[in-house]
């Protein structure tokens, strides 16, 4: 296990529901990460966090909603998606903002969500 | 644009065979690259990493080989059991100025290393 956790592991939703994706760090660290992975594309970074504070929105659209509460915790709010949606989304964590002098990221297991 | 790539999406293995897995970068202001391996159902798990000015670096079975001349990553795993197949990603970090993100990380698609009996 790497420290991080997501729940819920699958998801299915309609285009019309609210849901909401969870993230738990018990590393310690300062920077989360949320990331799109799609089938055949390379991991696509959506939101920066580094102590609670977004630092990086990756023109992601407005239908995703991040939150951190703590530098422990990080969330991603889920309103009106599209099939297109559908993907796994990793969270990561690093004791820092991830840079060549620093630190890799650690990732959780993903939560795979179905746009219906 | 600038990417990162894999040259293969699939490698096919013999157990007990060296596996090296390829990877090109278009960047050269990149200074990190990493390798991450994928289980199904898992996120990415870090392997390895190396800085630009290292051309080689052993792991524990896994050793990465940089060549900046020709922007070009591998990965090879030494005597390939089956709880090596996975994806295998390389991810690379560029200098602050360079673009690509808050910091910097680009990910290539993945490998998808299968080993047979």
């Amino acid at each position: 296990e790497t420290g991080v956790t997501q729940t819920p592991r699958h998801l299915v939703m309609g285009m019309t529901n609210k849901k909401s994706l969870k993230c738990e760090q018990h590393l310690g660290h300062n920077a989360m990460y949320w990331y799109k992975q799609s089938a055949k594309k390379p991991l696509e970074l959506m939101f920066v966090y580094s102590l609670e504070e977004r630092v990086e929105n990756n023109s992601v659209p407005s239908r995703f909603s991040p939150e951190c509460p703590n530098s422990s915790h990080l969330f991603l709010h889920l309103h009106t998606l599209q099939p297109e949606d559908s993907a796994l989304y990793l969270c990561a964590s690093s004791p820092e903002l991830a840079g060549p002098s620093t630190d890799t990221q650690y990732f959780g297991p993903g939560t795979r969500l179905t746009v219906l | 644009g600038e990417s990162v790539g894999l040259h293969l999406p699939t490698l096919s293995v013999q157990e007990g065979d060296n596996s090296i897995i390829n990877c090109a970068y278009s960047n050269s202001a990149s200074d990190y690259f990493i390798w991450y391996k994928q289980e199904s159902g898992k996120g990415p798990q870090f392997i390895i990493d190396i800085r630009s000015n290292m051309d080689k670096r052993q792991g524990q079975r896994v050793t990465v080989l940089l060549n900046k001349t020709v922007k070009h990553l591998s990965l090879q795993i030494a005597a390939t059991q089956p709880g090596d197949s996975a994806v295998y990603f390389c991810a690379e970090i560029r200098s602050p100025n360079s673009g690509g993100g808050a910091d910097g990380l680009t990910f290539g698609k993945g490998t998808h290393l299968i080993i047979q009996p």
